[in-house]
C-alpha cells in the first residue's frame, strides 16, 4: 500500500512568488490536512480537507490556500512568499479522522 | 484551547540506557486522542501509537511503552535499551474534535515542540 506522496521534496522560490505543491493521500483515504513546521513555531496546522470541502483552517494569513480534488489529492498554495514562509510543510492523510499518516514533506526555501 | 507540551527540549543517552520523553497536555474536551510521532533527519512523521481519551492502559510494543495518567494529564513514552536507531525528534500530539454547523466533525493535531532524543554509541 502507497504511502502518502508529497511532490516536489525541495523548492527554492524567490520573495514575492507563488508555490503549489502537491500531496497524494493513501488510497481510499479522503481527509488531507497540512502543517507547517518551522524551527520557531514548531509544528502547526494550516488546514484540512474532507471530500473536496475544506472542514477546518488554522490561524494563518489568507495567503495559505488550498484545494482537494475528487480522487483526494490535495494542493496547497502560498500566494506572495514570504521569508518566513520558509518550513516543512507536511501533509497528513486520514481514514478515519482521528489517525494519521504522514508524507516525506515539501521543504520550501524563499530567498 | 488544547496544548501540549514537552519540557525536554534535548535528551542525551548512551546506547542500552533507558530514557522517558514527558509530555503533558491541556484540554477542556472529554474526548481526544493522543499520539506520539518520531521524526527521522528524513523529515517524515512515524506514527507509534495512539491513545483515546478513554483508555487508560498502559501499552509495551517491544522496547517502547507509554503510561498515560488523565489525573496529572500525562502521557509519557519510555524507551528500554535504547539504540542509535532510535535517534530523532520525538513529538507528543493532542488531537479534538471541532465540529462545524454542519456537524461533521474535523480533528486537528496539536503538538508539542518536540524532544531530540540522541543516543551515543
Amino acid at each position: 500500500k502507497a504511502g502518502v506522496t508529497q511532490t516536489p521534496r525541495y523548492l527554492i522560490k524567490t520573495r514575492g512568488q507563488q508555490v503549489t505543491l502537491s500531496c497524494s493521500p493513501i488510497s481510499g483515504h479522503r481527509s488531507v490536512s497540512w502543517y507547517q513546521q518551522t524551527p520557531g513555531q514548531g509544528l502547526q496546522f494550516l488546514f484540512e480537507y474532507f471530500s473536496e470541502t475544506q472542514r477546518n483552517k488554522g490561524n494563518f494569513p489568507g495567503r495559505f490556500s488550498g484545494r482537494q480534488f475528487s480522487n483526494s489529492r490535495s494542493e496547497m498554495n502560498v500566494s506572495t512568499l514570504e521569508l518566513g514562509d520558509s518550513a516543512l510543510y507536511l501533509c497528513a492523510s486520514s481514514s478515519t479522522g482521528y489517525g494519521y499518516t504522514f508524507g516525506s514533506g515539501t521543504r520550501l526555501t524563499v530567498v | 484551547a488544547q496544548k501540549v507540551t514537552q519540557a525536554q527540549t534535548e535528551i542525551s543517552v548512551v546506547e542500552k540506557e533507558d530514557v522517558t520523553l514527558d509530555c503533558v497536555y491541556e484540554t477542556r474536551d472529554t474526548t481526544y486522542y493522543l499520539f506520539w510521532y518520531k521524526q527521522p533527519p528524513s523529515g517524515e512523521l512515524v506514527f507509534l501509537i495512539r491513545r483515546n481519551s478513554f483508555d487508560e492502559q498502559n501499552e509495551i510494543s517491544g522496547r517502547y511503552s507509554w503510561n498515560f495518567q488523565k489525573s496529572t494529564s500525562s502521557f509519557n513514552f519510555t524507551i528500554t535499551a535504547s539504540q542509535v536507531v532510535d535517534s530523532a525528534v520525538y513529538f507528543c500530539a493532542l488531537s479534538e474534535a471541532s465540529y462545524r454547523d454542519s456537524g461533521a466533525g474535523s480533528y486537528q493535531l496539536t503538538f508539542g515542540k518536540g524532544t531530540k532524543l540522541s543516543v551515543i554509541p
